[in-house]
């Protein structure tokens, strides 16, 4: 099956700076690559995902890059605020099947 | 208001008497799942549904059944429940076309097994 990991595991920055959250998957079939947020407590919520057909897509202060070649992607949050803290999960998929999920990142950023 | 409603929040249990965790969405989506988090794994897929008795397991489906009778159902049940099964569950649905879409979460069932 899939195989998601997901680098750092921890992230301290300071406020303005950038955060860089990268995952590698396993399955060059997978085609769909979202984010979550999840703060403490509160459920997951998606910020933005990618399909296998685009290489870049922004929101915002919120970007996301695919490499289907190296099969990783990255989330890319600029001019960082204390209320991107939170666990930031990457997940992979193919067609209707199963979703899986990297193990999560801890953004602390930092006034 | 569109939403992703389980039930119950919490439940504190026994081992090994039947327990099931309900789901309900209102935006007639054909897609629908479970999830378990735990704490340094992330969240793994327990089940899945592609729609309407249309079920097929996840990376983690040893212990649980589920069923999909409705199409704004997905409920979740553990026959006989094990303290390694103490978790936070969610469920969540997507609008699929052809694809896994964006998951719509709620707000969490927190399991206790003793």
């Amino acid at each position: 099956g899939e195989n998601v990991e997901q680098h750092p595991s921890t992230l301290s920055v300071q406020e303005g700076d950038s955060a860089v959250i990268k995952c590698t998957y396993s399955d060059s079939a997978s085609n769909y690559f979202p984010w979550y947020k999840q703060e403490l407590g509160k459920r997951p919520q998606l910020i933005i995902d990618i399909r296998s057909n685009v290489g870049e897509k922004k929101d915002q202060r919120i970007a996301v890059t695919l490499n289907k070649t190296a099969k990783h992607f990255s989330l890319h949050i600029t001019e960082t605020q204390p209320e991107d803290s939170a666990v930031y999960f990457c997940a992979a998929s193919k067609g209707y099947s199963t979703l899986t999920f990297g193990k999560g990142t801890m953004l602390l950023v930092s006034p | 208001e569109a939403q992703v409603t389980q039930n119950p929040r919490y439940l504190i249990t026994v081992t090994g008497k039947k327990l099931t965790v309900t789901c309900s969405q209102n935006m007639n989506h054909e897609y629908m799942s479970w999830y378990r988090q735990d704490p340094g794994l992330g969240l793994r897929q327990i089940y899945y549904s592609m729609n309407v008795e249309v079920t097929d397991k996840g990376d983690v489906p040893e212990g649980y059944k589920v069923s999909r009778k409705e199409k704004r159902n997905f409920p979740l049940i553990l026959e006989s429940p094990s303290p390694n099964q103490t978790s936070l569950y969610f469920c969540a649905s997507s609008l699929t076309v052809g694809t896994a879409g964006p998951q719509h979460f709620g707000d969490g069932t927190r399991l206790s097994i003793l």
